[in-house]
């Protein structure tokens, strides 16, 4: 089942910090983070195994709650090369299979 | 460059028709995975291979169907294609990190159905 993102969309100012959330209905293995820039294929950003950690990319990390089955992304000061769309991709746990299912993507704005 | 090579980019065809879309993985990758996006659905899963089988199966319609080849590359063959078969179809190959598997995206290939 795909997981939930929210909000749909967000537009920042340089400097600016934004959340980006991630919500499934099952229980999670592990949640998945790419950006996607206009034009461009998805790039992988970070992964986060079920154990609550967070995680650190440059300015950007993650966390993962575990019993909730969310996540959440965190952008603090934001920068224009930010810009993109990003989704999260969740493994479901018990899957027999490898099998990544994404959400519908939080498209992020920033401006000058 | 992710190293994940995907032909053509772009195909416009008509209604009924059927397309081959071709994938060749990272150097080393034996997974190939093939996703559909659309404006609406965002990043939608349709099949996995790993080595030349099957490893698991998304919402990939009966009209749709995959083969990877001994030498790894992949195709994905639409048939009787309709207007809602327009999107961007992604080819990814991925890396197991220990932590979980890496996607590596190709370029997507746009397919048009007019």
């Amino acid at each position: 089942q795909q997981p939930v993102q929210s909000p749909q969309a967000v537009i920042l100012r340089e400097g600016e910090d934004a959340v980006i959330n991630c919500s499934s209905s099952k229980a999670l293995y592990s949640v998945h983070w790419y950006r996607q820039k206009h034009g461009e294929a998805p790039v992988f950003l970070m992964i986060l195994l079920k154990g609550g950690e967070q995680k650190g990319h440059e300015k950007i990390s993650a966390s993962f709650n575990e019993k909730k089955q969310q996540s959440s992304l965190y952008l603090t000061a934001s920068q224009l090369s930010y810009s993109g769309t990003y989704f999260c991709g969740t493994e479901v746990s018990g899957g027999s299979n490898y099998k990544l299912t994404f959400g519908k993507g939080t498209l992020l704005t920033v401006n000058p | 460059d992710s190293g994940v090579t995907q032909t053509p980019k772009h195909l416009i065809t008509a209604t009924g028709q059927r397309v081959t879309l071709r994938c060749s993985p990272r150097s080393g990758d034996l997974s190939v995975y093939w996703y559909q996006q659309s404006l609406d659905q965002g990043l939608q899963f349709l099949i996995q291979y790993y080595n030349g089988e099957e490893r698991a199966k998304g919402n990939i319609l009966e009209r749709f169907s995959a083969q990877q080849f001994p030498d790894l590359h992949s195709e994905l063959n639409l048939s009787s294609l309709e207007l809602g078969d327009s999107a961007l179809y992604f080819c990814a190959s991925s890396v197991e990190t220990g932590t979980g598997e890496k996607l590596f995206f190709g370029s997507g290939t746009q397919l048009s159905v007019l």
